[in-house]
């Protein structure tokens, strides 16, 4: 089936604008992650959730990052009054099951590229 | 913060040779996880070893994994072009198993 999809693949938008960035998981996936890549670095943790509910965003960098996935599939983040030092590679993830047992692994998405000018 | 350092940070070898990475970390862990970036890009799973396991093997990929020092190594052998990449071990924590904590990558060169 397909896998993890994430749009816009870019955004450039102005400093202080807010950005919203949607994840698709792979279908019947119950867990769904956020990540943040700068350049030349791993990806960074942000959040995450199982089902609808957000069990993690310690991440988060400051309140003016929002993550949501009310239905337990799509989820959204949500960069509000972003500043230039957001810009980034986002990346989504989703696993199967929750917990950590054999099927914790994550399948990434192919990123959306968020600059900030 | 990244928990995981991958060792060494570049990596170039002649086509065919063995090509081997090494990942530590800090927290104890539930399990470890491979992926691999190519250029631009997303991130590819490639494999994933448990706490209680030591040592897994995938097609030419070898991984082994010692708790006891913290560390991990990725092993390809008989290396193509087509493994010029990043590579990066990323942990899951035993507070947070759905977390991963990725190291800061290796980059794979395989010069033809």
């Amino acid at each position: 089936g397909a896998g993890v999809s994430q749009s816009p693949r870019y955004k450039v938008t102005k400093r202080g604008q807010d950005v919203a960035l949607r994840c698709d998981p792979i279908s019947g996936h119950v867990s769904l992650y956020w990540y943040r890549q700068a350049l030349g670095q791993g990806p960074e943790f942000l959040t995450y959730f199982n089902y609808e509910a957000q069990q993690d965003k310690s991440g988060l960098p400051n309140d003016r990052f929002s993550a949501e996935r009310p239905e337990g599939s799509i989820s959204t983040l949500t960069i509000q009054r972003t500043e230039q030092r957001d810009s980034a590679m986002y990346r989504c993830a989703s696993s199967l099951v929750s917990g950590g047992g054999l099927h914790n692994e994550q399948f990434f998405g192919p990123g959306t590229r968020l600059t900030v000018l | 913060s990244q928990q995981g350092e991958e060792d060494p940070q570049a990596l170039s070898i002649q086509e065919g040779e063995n090509a081997t990475m090494n990942c530590s970390y800090k927290t104890s862990i539930n399990n470890l996880q491979w992926y691999r970036q190519n250029s631009g890009r997303g991130l590819v799973h490639l494999i994933l070893i448990r706490s209680n396991e030591r040592e897994k093997h995938s097609g030419r990929l070898r991984v082994t994994l010692d708790t006891s020092k913290k560390s991990s190594s990725l092993l390809i052998t008989a290396s193509r072009a087509a493994d010029t990449a990043s590579y990066f071990c990323a942990t899951g924590i035993i507070q947070g198993a759905q977390k991963l904590v990725f190291g800061q990558g290796t980059r794979l060169t395989i010069n033809p």
